[in-house]
């Protein structure tokens, strides 16, 4: 109940492309779903997050979309450039315990 | 965003040795602190969970006599690897959470047991 489960595992897109990473979770007393870039040995970044009593948020060329009566939430990367090329990684937590349960990742490569 | 730090970034140590990394939060309070473990392509695995002034707790199946963690003010945490073997290389990475529970990581350091 614990888990995250985030798909594709990996991911192919062409530049100006839209990039979409799936997450779905369990336990409904999550409340705090984070996204994260991480470039090769560099620690995660925060990329966007959102609670639940909103079913989108924006922020530049990347997107959450958040579907909370079937527990899934999705990462949105609008016109995909090769920078954008690291693993990005769904995360959820209760604010009360703040501990993150991470999805498995996904490498995302944008193809120039 | 807010910002933390760790240090080294990458250490290299004899088998058998400890090794220190500092974890800290640059511009602003951690109540709690977190640390991970990441292996390659593999995502980030809790190791433990930090509050300031009170002993860590552990996540199952991690060994507390052997990463020892201290977070004896808001801003600084640290993780000591005691007697440190090849299978203990790996990347650790620290995390700190913001009032708003906003979670940040640290650039991570490369740890190699020789």
């Amino acid at each position: 109940q614990q888990q995250v489960k985030q798909s594709p595992q990996s991911l192919i897109v062409q530049k100006g492309g839209i990039s979409i990473i799936n997450c779905a979770y369990e336990n409904t007393a999550f409340d705090y779903f984070p996204w994260y870039q991480q470039f090769p040995g560099k620690g995660p970044a925060l990329l966007i997050a959102i609670r639940p009593d909103v079913s989108e948020k924006k922020e530049g060329r990347f997107t959450i979309s958040f579907n909370k009566s079937a527990k899934q939430f999705s990462l949105h990367i609008m016109d995909s450039q090769p920078g954008d090329s690291a693993t990005y990684f769904c995360a959820a937590s209760n604010a009360g315990f703040q501990k993150l349960v991470f999805g498995t990742g996904t490498r995302l490569l944008v193809s120039p | 965003g807010a910002v933390v730090s760790q240090h080294p970034s990458r250490v290299i140590c004899k088998s058998g040795t400890s090794v220190k990394i500092e974890c800290r939060s640059l511009d602003f309070q951690a109540t709690t602190m977190f640390w991970y473990r990441q292996f390659p392509k593999q995502s980030l695995m809790l190791m433990a969970t930090s509050n300031e002034g009170s002993k860590a707790t552990y996540e199952q199946g991690v060994e507390k006599d052997k990463f020892l963690i201290n977070h004896a003010s808001l801003t600084l945490s640290t993780l000591t690897v005691t007697s440190a073997h090849p299978e203990d290389s790996s990347f650790y990475i620290c995390s700190a959470t913001t009032v708003s529970y906003e979670q940040y990581f640290g650039p991570g350091t490369r740890l190699t047991v020789t």
